[in-house]
């Protein structure tokens, strides 16, 4: 079945960087875009970016340019999002979570599904 | 402040017909698919509609989602007890090139 799972949680320092797996498992990795999403104890989801692992091209939200990188594996069919300059306010949950086929849709939407489990960076001095 | 706009909470009675709003612009909402996801306590959001109407499977039929121009809701018939959730609306934003998300909708049980 399609699997997404994620790295285990983490406690940064302010100012350090962290970097967040995501392996995906039951269907073709480079046929579907992957997303990243945040959500910060008690607050909304935040879209933060978007890898199509085909090619490795990225998009980033505005709020996060310079800050975020995402990368992929496609020898291991994962996808890593990396924070750096984190401050209090990254404390979060960091979600991944698959598009709709590339080939069908052909552009990104907001087809979320699967998520990942979720992994909890703590950020705190 | 999300780019689309959710009431902060709702509430119904079991058996009760619930909406929900989310009203965008011509940038997300009006030009692209809504989708609806539901997040219950500790747990990852769950897609719940797509494509502005469309249920996945599994999904009750108590759950249905429709749009008009900038804004969308979602509706929820036979209200359950298990249905009490945090309910978001995302679409795709031409302008920003990105995801946007509704704030959530919290919705209570009575």
């Amino acid at each position: 079945q399609v699997q997404l799972v994620q790295s285990g949680a983490e406690v940064k320092k302010p100012g350090a960087s962290v970097k967040v797996s995501c392996k995906a498992s039951g269907y073709t990795f480079t046929s579907y875009y992957m997303h990243w999403v945040r959500q910060a104890p008690g607050q909304g989801l935040e879209w933060m970016g978007i890898i199509n692992p085909s090619g490795g091209s990225t998009s980033y939200a505005q709020k996060f340019q310079g800050r975020v990188t995402m990368t992929r594996d496609t020898s291991t069919s994962t996808v890593y999002m990396e924070l750096s300059s984190l401050r209090s306010e990254d404390t979060a949950v960091y979600y991944c979570a698959r598009d709709y086929p590339i080939a069908v849709a052909g552009r990104p939407s907001c087809w979320f599904d699967p998520w990942g489990q979720g992994t909890l960076v703590t950020v705190s001095s | 402040q999300s780019v689309l706009t959710q009431p902060p909470s709702a509430s119904g009675t079991p058996g009760q017909r619930v909406t929900i709003s989310c009203s965008g612009s011509s940038s997300n909402i009006g030009s692209n698919y809504v989708y609806w996801y539901q997040q219950l306590p500790g747990t990852a959001p769950k897609l719940l509609i797509y494509r502005n109407n469309q249920r996945p499977s599994g999904v009750p039929d108590r759950f249905s989602g429709s749009k008009s121009g900038t804004s969308a809701s979602l509706a929820i018939s036979g209200l359950r007890s298990e249905d009490e959730a945090d309910y978001y609306c995302a679409a795709w934003d031409d302008s920003l090139s990105g995801g946007v998300f509704g704030g959530g909708t919290k919705l209570t049980v009575l």
